[in-house]
């Protein structure tokens, strides 16, 4: 089935800092979602984004599906935007079913 | 109530008693999923019910047993659960055929 990847594993910035979040996948796919998973568990919706790119505030997402990668910005990083960063694909075309990297942990100091 | 909705939040069961999740969904989609997610290992899919229908069950054990009585409400029931059981369980909806996948707020369970 299909794999996926995201780097870093762990990334610990200074607030005001910018950082840039990575999600491999090993197949085609014709959508992609990016999640931020809060301390609270809470999993929260940031982009989807089959291909191209999206801004939303200060964060902004690029997928390049023929190169079968997508990229997560965060600008100007606050200490709410810690949590647990995932990206997920489905598993075909059409699927219902999503496969879910390890996710980048990330963890802004003030 | 707007999103997706779970209850109760937080729950302490026996290994001998029955407990039920409960998800409800106000976006107006069609497919409902219930994820498991354990310490330090990515989301797993347990169920999926497309059109109440259910259309996977990702080799879940029986004492785990879902149910989907409308499109808008999906119930996990609980047996004989063992402490491995121990998680975040996440309900999630969205339009059939793959559309974008929203997520309640999680029930953290803990069997003992």
């Amino acid at each position: 089935g299909i794999q996926v990847e995201q780097s870093p594993p762990d990334l610990i910035l200074q607030e005001g800092a910018n950082s840039t979040l990575r999600c491999n996948f090993s197949d085609s796919v014709n959508n992609l979602q990016w999640f931020h998973q809060n301390p609270w568990g809470q999993l929260i919706n940031l982009f989807y984004i089959p291909s191209g790119t999206k801004q939303n505030g200060r964060l902004s997402a690029t997928t390049v599906a023929t190169e079968r990668y997508s990229l997560l910005y965060i600008s100007s990083s606050q200490t709410t935007d810690s949590g647990v960063y995932f990206c997920a694909v489905p598993t075909q075309g059409g699927s219902e079913k999503l496969v879910f990297g390890k996710g980048t942990k990330l963890t802004v100091n003030p | 109530e707007t999103g997706v909705t779970q209850t109760p939040r937080h729950l302490v069961m026996g290994m001998t008693n029955k407990k039920s999740l409960k998800c409800e969904q106000h976006l107006g989609h069609n497919a409902m999923y219930w994820y498991k997610q354990s310490a330090k290992k990515p989301l797993e899919l347990m169920f999926v019910y497309s059109l109440e229908e259910r259309v996977e069950n990702n080799s879940v054990p029986s004492r785990f047993s879902p149910e989907c009585p409308n499109s808008s409400h999906l119930f996990l029931h609980l047996h004989t659960l063992q402490p491995e059981d121990s998680a975040l369980y996440l309900c999630a909806s969205s339009l059939r055929g793959g559309g974008e996948q929203y997520f309640g707020p999680g029930t953290r369970l803990t069997v003992t």
